[in-house]
């Protein structure tokens, strides 16, 4: 497609509950990237995919996330035993593999824990 | 990835040009200037990235100092819907795509009638 798509659009879950969610990039683009944004303006960079393989997963908590990109499947991220302080608006990205281009985004996924 | 810096906020009046700095002094050679922008609490939409020359393209131009280190986003004819908050990146261009967009705190723009 030519969009980045996100779903679900919103997801409530209760503290402890898993929290999984989808992205199917840009048709042809090869790097996925997730981010978390808490606050309006503040995004935290998670993870980055090269095709299924991690790219960089530097900004990634090292317990209760995971996330995957599978041959044929929308890319997913995964959160374990969600906190309160998992709220927050999740993003996805994905890139052309040629150097210099652009990212696009998708509209996000609205993650509320309570 | 060069930090940037931004004005907290700025107002501009609907119909006239809205000009957006940003400072990126550590800027490296093979470091890209790009520029993104958040409308409410939408996806961020790429509008512009450069190098080292001006770009302009449909939506913006992009004004980069000679010496890298500071540049303008330039719309030309700033409208309601161009209120948001927009971000100023800088990020390695070469060598691979897949290097991290690093967000700063942006420049939130507020277009009055």
């Amino acid at each position: 497609g030519e969009e980045v798509a996100q779903t679900p659009k919103h997801l409530v879950r209760g503290e402890g509950q898993k929290a999984k969610l989808y992205c199917a990039p840009i048709k042809g683009h090869s790097y996925v990237f997730w981010y978390q944004q808490v606050l309006k303006n503040e995004f935290k960079f998670l993870i980055s995919f090269q095709n299924e393989n991690v790219f960089d997963e530097t900004g990634m908590p090292k317990e209760r996330f995971s996330a995957k990109c599978l041959p044929n499947s929308p890319c997913s991220l995964e959160i374990q035993a969600t906190k309160l302080e998992d709220s927050a608006v999740y993003f996805c990205a994905s890139s052309h593999h040629r150097p210099g281009t652009e990212a696009f985004f998708g509209q996000g996924t609205r993650l509320t824990v309570v | 990835d060069a930090k940037t810096t931004q004005p907290t906020s700025m107002d501009c009046a609907e119909g006239r040009a809205a000009n957006l700095p940003c400072n990126h002094s550590t800027i490296s050679g093979n470091e890209y200037v790009y520029w993104y922008r958040q409308i409410h609490s939408q996806g961020p939409q790429y509008i512009i990235h450069g190098l080292k020359n001006n770009e302009t393209n449909e939506m913006a131009s992009l004004i980069i100092t000679e010496d890298r280190k500071s540049s303008t986003l330039i719309l030309p004819h700033a409208t309601l819907r161009d209120t948001a908050v927009y971000y100023c990146i800088v990020r390695v261009g070469w060598g691979n795509a897949g290097n991290m967009l690093t967000f700063g705190g942006g420049t939130r723009l507020m277009v009055k009638p």
